[in-house]
């Protein structure tokens, strides 16, 4: 079936420094978004990406979709605390609407 | 009670025991969809419902795996003879329709001993 592959798996920072992650694909998708996951809750969409190409910010979080539509990256910029969590990239293909998610990269933010 | 709720948040289960999940959308949300969620991994889905019609349930692992929507609202997902395999988190989400954003429920937590 359809694979995400997200890396890197875990990252520990120092607050202040700019975080990257990326998603690969092997199948095309129509739509990439990022979640973030805290301990104990669902996941939260941060950016929807629609266009390939597309960059898109919200905050201090950057994302791109890939041209060829197999491939995204989400920055985060000057990292703070709260930025601890797991963050999830995910594929929706349009038809039934479910998300194909990747393994997740665990952030640690030292202060 | 704006978001998505799910109950409960903690299930444990003697292996062979039957279990229910309940589900509670955002109200008007007509798309509802369950995710399993093994340790260190990532959500998978298992199941997709259009108000009462389920239209996908290509995810579901066996047949020991069952859900429901019967009035287009509250969904409730079954697993019968419970194993050890079975645990992991069941979140929830549902959205305006199959195409607008997935808001996520907390999750119900199953352990099987």
């Amino acid at each position: 079936g359809q694979q995400l592959n997200q890396s890197p798996q875990s990252m520990f920072i120092q607050e202040g420094e700019d975080v990257s992650m990326n998603c690969t694909s092997s199948s095309i998708f129509n739509t990439w978004l990022w979640y973030k996951q805290d301990p104990g809750e669902g996941p939260v969409l941060l950016i929807a990406l629609y266009k390939a190409g597309e960059l898109t910010s919200n905050g201090r979080l950057t994302a791109q979709f890939g041209i060829t539509r197999k491939d995204s990256f989400l920055n985060i910029s000057a990292s703070i605390p709260s930025d601890v969590g797991i963050y999830f990239c995910a594929g929706h293909t349009g038809n039934t609407g479910k998300l194909i998610f990747g393994q997740g990269t665990t952030l640690q933010v030292k202060p | 009670g704006a978001g998505v709720s799910q109950s409960p948040r903690y299930k444990v289960a003697k292996r062979g025991q039957d279990v229910a999940l309940r589900c509670d959308p955002i109200s008007g949300h007509v798309s509802l969809f369950w995710y399993q969620q093994a340790l260190g991994q990532g959500p998978e889905f298992l199941t997709y419902f259009q108000n009462e019609a389920q239209l996908d349930k290509s995810g579901l692992p066996s047949d020991r795996f069952f859900a429901e929507r019967p009035e287009g609202s509250v969904s409730t997902l079954k697993i019968q003879r419970t194993q050890q395999e079975d645990s992991a988190v069941y979140l929830c989400a549902s959205s305006l329709d199959r195409y607008n954003e997935q808001f996520f429920g907390p999750g119900t937590r199953l352990t099987v001993l």
